[in-house]
């Protein structure tokens, strides 16, 4: 069966460091992905999206890579603030079905 | 532009109760979903729709249903309510047109609702 893993619960970094969150599939080829912030007690906001054929995404402090060969998605937040402390998503999307979301990453960015 | 808007904040419901939870978007968009997201569970998807007049089951259907008779609006029905039933419900909306990217999707507020 399709599965998206995120592959921790909670990640802890400190102010300034680069935060670095890793999304995995398996049985699935996804054409796009997208990455989505969620703060708590609010629905999810939207990233970032890439394409299948786009190595890398900018966008400025957040940087998204797409590895096909390594079914694998990493999301970069450089210069991390405390501000930046959420829990971020990733989501799969293959031809005409809808998104399916990862369980999420919550960051705790210390000052 | 309000974005989605989702209807009530709250809710506590008793076992086997029925209530609407409403959604409407102002953003003219085709596409709108309806999802459930438990703690550390992600976002299961319950319905879906691709325009008014037609939805689809997502990955939890069952205890659910909907209806989509205008672009804005789409309810989502429990006739039955049951414990497992407890969680927080998220509205969203996305443009999508045939032939081109994937677009985002925006969230409402959500509605947490209580099954007791």
């Amino acid at each position: 069966s399709q599965k998206i893993e995120q592959n921790s619960e909670a990640l802890n970094i400190q102010e300034g460091k680069t935060a670095t969150l890793t999304c995995n599939y398996t049985n699935y080829s996804p054409a796009y992905l997208q990455w989505y912030r969620q703060d708590p007690g609010r629905g999810p906001v939207f990233l970032l999206l890439i394409r299948e054929n786009e190595k890398e995404k900018r966008k400025e402090r957040l940087k998204v890579t797409f590895d096909t060969t390594l079914k694998q998605s990493l999301f970069h937040i450089t210069a991390s603030q405390p501000a930046d402390s959420a829990t971020y998503l990733c989501a799969f999307l293959s031809g005409n079905t809808p998104l399916v979301f990862g369980k999420g990453t919550r960051l705790s960015v210390i000052a | 532009n309000a974005g989605v808007t989702q209807t009530p904040k709250f809710r506590i419901l008793k076992i086997g109760q029925s209530m609407t939870l409403q959604c409407t978007q102002d953003m003219n968009h085709n596409y709108m979903y309806w999802y459930r997201q438990d703690p550390g569970m992600g976002l299961k998807l319950i319905y879906y729709s691709v325009g008014a007049g037609i939805t689809d089951k997502g990955e939890v259907p069952n205890g659910y249903n909907v209806s989509r008779s205008t672009t804005e609006d789409f309810p989502l029905r429990l006739e039955l309510a049951a414990p497992s039933q407890t969680s927080v419900y998220f509205c969203a909306s996305s443009r999508r047109t045939s032939g081109t990217t994937y677009n985002e999707q925006f969230f409402g507020p959500g509605t947490r609702l209580t099954v007791l």
